[in-house]
This record gives structure tokens, C-alpha cells and sequence, in this order.
């Protein structure tokens, strides 16, 4: 079992439309999650990060997390063309941070 | 505030030979990690710096070594290049990395032919 598991998708969405994308993880002494994008050709940004259970909104983002389910969760709301990337979630483990393989979202104008 | 910032940017190297890519983390950041991304492996984490010291170390053979200075710049090392060595090498900086966030640089694109 990967340490961080994600729907690898594709998914796709019509512009405005919520993007729902998935996280699930094995290690239950993990505290700190986070989600980054990554557009085609660059580097992680971080977009989220959160550390206890509940959800976290930032604009049009809101992370939810489930530490009893080791799950976790990030929506996107309205979403837009320039949202089309791939997300990474990470979690903190003791020493290091480990990612999934990330989802590719597609937002369709 | 400067972001991480990796040098050099793109590179061509032959099989056989080795590679060094420098990365200086945010100021202030004494923790720096590196990662190499391919297409099929995605993000897989090599190893972890901070003051000086390697914390942490990915599964990685022993071909990828790095360090870190006394200024907190880091450097990573590749010997004997293998052509699936050919990845996107992200450095990433963080004040520490006990649950803090990490910053990445733009990352430098290693290309073996």
C-alpha cells in the first residue's frame, strides 16, 4: 500500500462546476496535510494546508480532513479553466514530507 | 522575499557522467529537501538537510548524495548518470520539517542521453 493515495483521474469538470479531489494516507501518526498544484512544466505551489479535523476554506478552496478515516480532501467551488493542473497531497511525517501521484483536474470552459 | 532558487535550470548530460544542482532555500529556512519527479514515479523524496546535517534519506542508491553548507545552501550529487536518472529535480526549503510547509524552487530539468 502507497503511503499516499490519490485518484490519479483524469477529472474533468465544466467551468463552475465543484472539483471534489481525494487523499487518502497510511500513516496514522501523520498531523500536518497539505495540498500543492502543479502546472504542466513547473513546480509545486502550495494552495492548503490544515491540521485538524474539520474543513479549512480559503477563497474558493476548502480542505477537509478525517484523521479517524486518515483521509483527506480538498473542493475547489466555481471552478475555472486557469484551475486545470495537477494536485499533490502531501502529509508530514516525522522527518519528511511524502506525496501522492497527484490528480490531474481539467476545468472545461 | 526571494523564493527557493535552483541552478541550473536545464542540462544535458551524458551516460556516465555526474551532476551537481545547487538549490538556495527562502532566507531564514535552514531545512532543505530534495525530490526528484518523473512521468511514472511521480514526487519521490531523497533526502532531507538541516544545519548541516542529513536527517533523512529517501530509497535512493548511493549514486545521489547531497549536503548543506553553513549557509543553508545545498547541493546534490549524481555520479555514474543512468538514463533513467532523467527527471525534474525540485529543491524545497521549510524553517523545519516537523509539519511546517515546504517551499519548492522551479527545479532543475536533467536530461541523459
Amino acid at each position: 500500500q502507497k503511503e499516499v493515495e490519490q485518484n490519479s483521474g483524469p477529472l474533468s469538470v465544466p467551468e463552475g462546476a465543484i472539483a471534489s479531489l481525494n487523499c487518502t494516507y497510511s500513516d496514522r501518526v501523520s498531523q500536518s496535510f497539505f495540498w500543492y498544484r502543479q502546472y504542466s512544466g513547473k513546480s509545486p505551489e502550495l494552495i492548503m494546508s490544515i491540521y485538524s479535523n474539520g474543513d479549512k476554506e480559503d477563497g474558493r478552496f476548502t480542505a477537509q480532513l478525517n484523521k479517524a478515516s486518515q483521509y483527506v480532501s480538498l473542493l475547489i467551488r466555481d471552478s475555472q479553466p486557469s484551475d486545470s493542473a495537477t494536485y499533490l497531497c502531501a502529509v508530514s511525517g516525522a522527518l519528511d514530507m511524502r506525496f501522492g501521484a497527484g490528480t490531474r483536474l481539467t476545468v472545461k470552459p | 522575499k526571494a523564493g527557493v532558487t535552483q541552478t541550473p535550470r536545464y542540462l544535458i548530460k551524458t551516460r556516465g557522467q555526474q551532476v551537481t544542482l545547487s538549490c538556495s532555500p527562502i532566507s531564514g529556512h535552514r531545512s532543505v529537501s530534495w525530490y526528484q519527479q518523473t512521468p511514472g514515479q511521480g514526487l519521490q523524496f531523497l533526502f532531507e538537510y538541516f544545519s548541516e546535517t542529513q536527517r533523512n534519506k529517501g530509497n535512493f542508491p548511493g549514486r545521489f548524495s547531497g549536503r548543506q553548507f553553513s549557509n543553508s545552501r545545498s547541493e546534490m550529487n549524481v555520479s555514474t548518470l543512468e538514463l533513467g536518472d532523467s527527471a525534474l529535480y525540485l529543491c524545497a526549503s521549510s524553517t523545519d520539517t516537523s509539519g511546517n510547509t515546504i517551499y519548492f524552487g522551479e527545479g532543475s530539468w536533467l536530461t541523459v542521453v
